[in-house]
């Protein structure tokens, strides 16, 4: 159950697009379309932002996107703003019926 | 609204015990799966437990089998985790959340603190 593995950081200016990846195996990201994002500010409970590779859930803005090519994730955040500076972390599920995350990226935006 | 207040939290000695409690509301606690993530001192969030809508299933991450038992009790709307033989590095705040869909958590606690010291 090794940790998916996520940039530590990345970072961009208001109303620039990034991404974030999230590698994994055969085992987990690239055999299953179940990989979900979450946002998480400093000393608060983390954000559901994306389930099952690229679906939304509602209330979501549509700035935030999510797509998959092989063992790799990835979570756009377009127009950025300030306040989505934070956290953020990927999860998939496993060939053993079991999860893990990525290890985290810290967003900043400059 | 959707709430979860976890509770149970706090200072143990390593090799000891304690029982965290998850007091759901606001949603048909019997027709979710749940589970428990937790989140080391400025690490980041590990995947701990899950257990299905009637507790026929469980999954653990494998640094707590054995040692950890996710439960819950649809009638009393409360999702629990008993936690023995703890070591330090099971220091961490715990959340419960709401399954949805195969690997989503679409709801999250507060968080309670479990600190394993001397």
């Amino acid at each position: 159950q090794s940790a998916l593995t996520q940039p530590a950081s990345v970072s961009g200016s208001p109303g620039q697009s990034i991404t974030i990846s999230c590698t994994g195996t055969s085992s987990d990201v690239g055999g299953y379309n179940y990989v979900s994002w979450y946002q998480q500010h400093p000393g608060k409970a983390p954000k559901f932002m994306i389930f099952d590779v690229s679906k939304r859930p509602s209330g979501v803005s549509d700035r935030f996107s999510g797509a998959k090519s092989g063992n790799t994730a990835s979570l756009t955040i377009s127009g950025l703003q300030a306040e989505d500076e934070a956290d953020y972390y990927c999860i998939s599920y496993t060939r053993s019926n079991t999860w893990v995350f990525g290890g985290g990226t810290k967003l900043t935006v400059l | 609204e959707v709430l979860l207040v976890e509770s149970g939290g706090g200072l143990v000695q390593p090799g000891g015990s304690l029982r965290l409690s998850c007091a759901a509301s606001g949603f048909t606690f019997s027709d979710f799966w749940m589970s428990w993530v937790r989140q080391a001192p400025g690490k980041g969030l590990e995947w701990v437990a899950n257990i299905k809508e009637d507790g026929s299933e469980k999954s653990y991450v494998d640094s707590v089998k054995g040692r950890f038992t996710i439960s819950r009790d649809d009638a009393k709307n409360s999702l629990y985790l008993q936690m023995n033989s703890l070591r330090a590095e099971d220091t961490a705040v715990y959340y419960c959340a709401r399954r949805w869909a195969v690997a989503g958590l679409d709801y999250w606690g507060q968080g309670t603190l479990v600190a394993v010291s001397s």
